[in-house]
């Protein structure tokens, strides 16, 4: 099985700050890593896509990058709205997925 | 677009059955995609509970497989989980996806299932 670690597990940030948040498989997975927002009540919404690829909707702040097993998540410049949780996810091995354990990132 | 609603009982008694269905709108299952369900316990992250093709085809998480059954009816263009012998521990917010491998997921609503006598 494919195992995914996130780091850091939370951090607190400032509106106006560049955030990153990283992502790592245990074996190489190609360019199969999404990434998701969630906000507490609501569903993970997806943020990027093929490691790199923006999903329609998304603002030009979140970009990803990376391959094989080390990705990142950046936030240019982090909004009031962006604070929430923030999960990648492994789709090489679809059907059988896998989630990082989340970062949470909250108002300094 | 496509649409995703699950639907099901939000209190099931310990040791029975939690039975949920995803009904799908905006796309036919049996055109193709993986369908799946997973869940997240208050606090916690995201787990997944397993994946259905529309030809039937299964696969599940090693450590629910025991306990899981997802089938699919496309004639109703809709899924359904069912968790057998359940505990406090299954209490979470159970998701029905449409999984893609260069696409991400599309998730539904999701639905609180609490495990209580």
């Amino acid at each position: 099985d494919i195992q995914m670690t996130q780091s850091p597990s939370s951090l607190s940030a400032s509106v106006g700050d560049r955030v990153t948040i990283t992502c790592r498989a245990s074996q190489s997975i190609s360019s199969y890593l999404n990434w998701y927002q969630q906000k507490p009540g609501k569903a993970p919404k997806l943020l990027i896509y093929a490691a790199s690829s923006l999903q329609s909707g998304v603002p030009s702040r979140f970009s990803g990058s990376g391959s094989g097993t080390d990705f990142t998540l950046t936030i240019s410049s982090l909004q009031p709205e962006d604070f929430a949780t923030y999960y990648c996810q492994q789709s090489y091995s679809t059907p059988q997925v896998t989630f990082g354990p989340g970062t949470k990132v909250d108002i300094k | 677009q496509v649409q995703l609603q699950e639907s099901g009982p939000g209190l099931v008694k310990p040791s029975e059955t939690l039975s949920l269905t995803c009904a799908v709108s905006g796309y036919s299952i049996s055109s193709g995609y993986y369908w799946g369900w997973i869940r997240q316990p208050p606090g916690k992250g995201l787990e997944w509970i397993g994946s259905i093709y529309h030809s039937g085809s299964t696969y599940y998480n090693p450590s629910l497989k025991s306990r899981v059954t997802i089938s699919v009816d496309t004639s109703k263009n809709q899924f359904s989980l069912k968790l057998s012998s359940v505990t406090a521990a299954d209490t979470a917010v159970y998701y029905c996806a449409r999984l893609t491998p260069s696409l991400g997921c599309i998730w539904g609503q999701g639905t609180m299932v609490t495990v209580s006598s």
